[in-house]
């Protein structure tokens, strides 16, 4: 899987959007995109993913670059308990290589009131 | 059942003894992961089964760590002759598998609350 580069933190004020980029400049035409996060003393928790298009859940969303070489997760208005490690992943989805997700050092996400 | 368990969720042994982890996927979800987070790091890859396909193991730091899945069901994470290095939280995630019916992927592993294995 590609490598990720990530700022290993950022602060965030409440009620504000928090912008978290990530570099994937070695991405291939068949990784996805995908953001994690793990929250203080629990599991991993999936966010959003994606392949070349922009996309949005109720959790955020994901705007990736036209050439796919880095992209940025939105929380749109962040609150203190989106105080967490967020992870970008990218990742072969061929069957052959199977799903396995590899993590990086994430950045750490403190929002502050 | 409703969500990824793991069990016991905390475990504290000997140095030198052998601990088995054990991992209850979501019902129906054909791949398993384990993975490994040291205090203050990241997750690291251990091991990954994909229905009956052969595991890959790439991750797994020595001979001493071993997992077995029967099936689609449970696996067990074993460590044999645990050294303190071996202290970390285990973690294990399913998900559905590595395309779904339709040719696209899936979207997401679902991870459990882990088991904090402390070598003393």
């Amino acid at each position: 899987d590609a490598k990720t580069t990530q700022p290993p933190s950022m602060d965030c004020a409440e009620g504000r959007a928090a912008n978290l980029p990530c570099n994937h400049s070695t991405i291939s035409g068949n990784e996805y995109v995908y953001w994690y996060r793990q929250i203080h003393s629990q599991g991993p928790q999936y966010i959003i993913h994606g392949l070349k298009n922009n996309e949005t859940n109720e959790m955020a969303s994901l705007i990736i670059t036209e050439d796919r070489k880095s992209s940025t997760l939105i929380l749109p208005h962040a609150t203190l308990r989106d105080t967490a490690v967020y992870y970008c992943i990218v990742r072969l989805m061929i069957k052959a290589a199977g799903n396995k997700l590899t993590f990086g050092g994430g950045t750490r996400v403190l929002v502050k009131p | 059942g409703a969500g990824v368990s793991q069990s016991p969720s905390n475990k504290v042994t000997e140095k030198g003894k052998d601990v088995e982890l054990r991992c209850d996927p979501i019902s129906g979800h054909t791949a398993l992961y384990w993975y490994r987070q040291r205090l203050g790091q990241g997750l690291e890859f251990l091991i990954y089964f994909q229905g009956n396909s052969a595991p890959d193991k790439s991750g797994l730091p020595s001979d001493r760590f071993s997992a077995e899945r029967t099936g689609e069901s449970v696996s067990t994470l074993t460590i044999q002759r645990t050294q303190q290095e071996d202290s970390a939280v285990y973690l294990c995630a399913s998900s559905l598998g590595a395309l779904r019916r339709d040719g696209l992927p899936n979207t997401e592993a679902f991870f459990g609350q882990g088991t904090r294995l402390t070598v003393v």
